[in-house]
């Protein structure tokens, strides 16, 4: 099983801050199969990223993701109010595997 | 519109038996894997079990193997998961999710809660 570790656990930040979440896997991810969402509490997830880098469509383009391999990024280029959630990490190269999660929450 | 609708779920004793349906709309359900995926109390998410888009293949994790079941009925354009020996650990939020390049959509979720 492939699993995850998410980094920072909590993310304090103000709007407008630029806020990089990271996530590594213990081995490496196949085809970087490899998707990031958002969850907002009482609501399921939401998937912003997938294939480590592309977006999902209506996705805001402050959102961006990275990385290849075993290390993995979320950038948020600008936080906007209702981007402050829990955000998961999650591979589906080998089974799936979720991270812990990361949240960003107001400073 | 895609949507996913579950029903079921609830307050079952340990060792108890659940049911949770999922029904799809919107898309062309027979040509989706599907997913459950569960979330225990202020806990993250944990993938439980998928199933082939023609229901020959089902994949769990490993804590509900022997216990759980998925299904599909793909002339009801709908997913089932069948939760039987219900564990006090297996408490959590259940979404039905479709299986694409991640899970693209989800259902709203059902709480199962197993206590005496």
């Amino acid at each position: 099983e492939i699993v995850l570790t998410q980094s920072p656990g909590t993310l304090s930040l103000s709007p407008g801050e630029r806020a990089t979440l990271s996530c590594r896997a213990s081995q490496s991810v196949r085809n970087n199969y490899f998707a990031w969402y958002q969850q907002k509490p009482g609501q399921a997830p939401r998937l912003l990223i997938y294939d480590a880098s592309s977006r999902v469509t209506g996705i805001p383009d402050r959102f961006s993701g990275g990385g290849s391999g075993t290390d993995f990024t979320l950038t948020i280029s600008r936080l906007e109010p209702e981007d402050f959630a829990v955000y998961y990490c999650q591979q589906y190269g080998n089974s799936k595997t979720f991270g812990q999660g990361t949240k960003v929450e107001f400073k | 519109e895609v949507q996913l609708v579950q029903s079921g779920g609830g307050l079952v004793q340990p060792g108890g038996s659940l049911r949770l349906s999922c029904a799809a709309s919107g898309f062309s359900f027979s040509t989706h894997w599907m997913s459950w995926v569960r979330q225990a109390p202020g806990k993250g998410l944990e993938w439980v079990a998928n199933i082939k888009e023609d229901g020959s293949r089902q994949y769990y994790v490993h804590s509900v193997e022997g216990r759980f079941i998925i299904s599909r009925d793909n002339a009801e354009n709908s997913l089932y998961l069948q939760l039987n020996s219900l564990r006090a650990e297996d408490t959590a939020v259940y979404y039905c999710a479709r299986d694409s390049l991640g899970y693209d959509f989800w259902g709203q979720g059902t709480q199962v809660t197993v206590s005496p």
